[in-house]
């Protein structure tokens, strides 16, 4: 068990840029979670998987944003158009269970800038 | 909905001294209540966690929290601050509407411990 890794750990990309993120969860974990923190507070909910399928979006969310977890193991978070608010660390955890007691495991996160 | 809120942005405590972090929360169903540390440059490593068993929860690196539903509260204390304890501490809540499951959050303390 290698715990959630992210990648990258940080991107800086100019305004109008696509980039994209990638969580490889602890295995075998069915939840994964995408959070954004902005600097002084706390995370933030953006979206959720059960296995492959996107159950939840946040209002969040825009349309240039887009997620993915392709056979229910690795997550990508995509966001087109960069804006200078979206500057933001992006989280992502994941978890097993479904009682609401599981702990949800974090990564690194990724941290973005936008120029 | 779900709440919870923490009490104090900042807090600063001598080496040695009692630490007490405030979180009180909001819910009309029984909640799911964890804490959370962030070291610098690193993600959040769950601290401990309360699941409607003992009300009073030991967690990591010797700090605890007492449920009290009297006062909705959920404080974090450690009776003995070390220096590697300054970090950010957030307190969160399981959303128990829906499945999904994800975790609200308050603004986090940031905790600085002094020589």
């Amino acid at each position: 068990d290698t715990g959630v890794s992210q990648d990258p750990r940080h991107k800086i990309t100019k305004r109008g840029q696509n980039v994209t993120f990638r969580c490889d969860p602890i295995s075998e974990h069915n939840r994964l979670y995408w959070y954004r923190q902005t600097l002084g507070q706390g995370p933030e909910f953006l979206t959720y998987f059960q296995n492959e399928a996107q159950l939840e979006k946040s209002r969040l969310l825009s349309d240039r944003f887009s997620a993915e977890r392709p056979k229910g193991s690795f997550s990508t978070l995509e966001i087109q158009r960069t804006e200078q608010g979206d500057s933001a660390m992006y989280l992502c955890a994941s978890s097993y269970g479904l009682a609401g007691t599981e702990t949800q495991y974090f990564g690194p996160g990724t941290r973005l800038l936008v120029l | 909905a779900q709440s919870v809120t923490q009490l104090g942005s900042h807090v600063s405590v001598s080496e040695g001294a009692l630490v007490l972090l405030r979180c009180n929360y909001s819910s009309s169903v029984p909640p799911y209540l964890f804490w959370y540390v962030q070291y610098p440059n690193q993600g959040l490593q769950l601290l401990l966690k309360y699941t409607s068993a003992a009300t009073l929860v030991k967690g990591i690196n010797g700090f605890e929290a007492e449920f009290k539903k009297s006062e909705t509260s959920f404080h974090l204390t450690k009776p003995s601050a070390h220096m590697s304890d300054a970090a950010e501490y957030f307190c969160a809540v399981s959303d128990m509407a829906g499945n999904n499951r994800k975790l609200i959050w308050g603004l986090g303390t940031s905790l600085a411990v002094n020589p």
